[in-house]
């Protein structure tokens, strides 16, 4: 199956510098990228998604880079600010046979903003 | 308002003694999917569903039982409960398989198995 893995695990930044989150997967056929925001003691949601189409999307101070060649992307945040603080995960979809539809997760990245 | 729900939010148990999480969801998803997130593993699926009666095995199915027999609920049983399944899971849904699908979470159960 697909594997997908996140760095850095931890990332610390002062408030309006930015951040960057780096994931790789291994399959090729992986075709849907998103990427989920956990604050403290709540669920993951969706902050952006990008399709192996695009090569880079944007929504206001994040976007999200592809590299289909090399089996990367990234996560940038611009001009941080203290309440994006949270846990991120990268995850990759693939529409490939068995594993139809399954989303695998990187193990995270502890995002701390210091004002 | 669409949402996935599931109950109990908080279990604290002893060994062996069967629980069921519940999980529901109003959106008329097809997929639905369990994972336990545990500190410094991230998030992995135990079991997850494409649609009514369909199930598979995700990474970490070892000890858990799931059942679809309707497609909002995909309930999550632990026949005998041990210590090693004490975690925060999750039940996660979305509208297909294919494609760019976003998978909707729960609010989270914590559990402890004393």
């Amino acid at each position: 199956g697909e594997n997908v893995e996140q760095h850095p695990s931890t990332l610390s930044v002062q408030e309006g510098d930015s951040a960057v989150i780096k994931c790789t997967y291994s399959d090729s056929a992986s075709n849907y990228f998103p990427w989920y925001k956990q604050e403290l003691g709540k669920r993951p949601q969706l902050i952006i998604d990008i399709r192996s189409n695009v090569g880079e999307k944007k929504d206001q101070r994040i976007a999200v880079t592809l590299n289909k060649t090399a089996k990367h992307f990234s996560l940038h945040i611009t001009e941080t600010q203290p309440e994006d603080s949270a846990v991120y995960f990268c995850a990759a979809k693939t529409d490939r046979g068995s594993t139809l539809g399954r989303l695998y997760f990187g193990r995270g990245t502890q995002l701390t903003v210091w004002p | 308002e669409a949402q996935v729900t599931q109950n109990p939010r908080y279990l604290i148990t002893v060994t062996g003694k069967k629980l069921t999480v519940t999980c529901s969801q109003n959106m008329n998803h097809e997929y639905m999917s369990w994972y336990r997130q545990d500190p410094g593993l991230g998030l992995r699926q135990i079991y997850y569903s494409m649609n009514v009666e369909v199930t598979d095995k995700g990474d970490v199915p070892e000890g858990y039982k799931v059942s679809r027999k309707e497609k909002r609920n995909f309930p999550l049983i632990l026949e005998s409960p041990s210590p090693n399944q004490t975690s925060l899971y999750f039940c996660a849904s979305s509208s297909g398989t294919s494609g760019g699908n976003e998978q909707f979470f729960g609010p989270g159960t914590r559990l402890t198995v004393l």
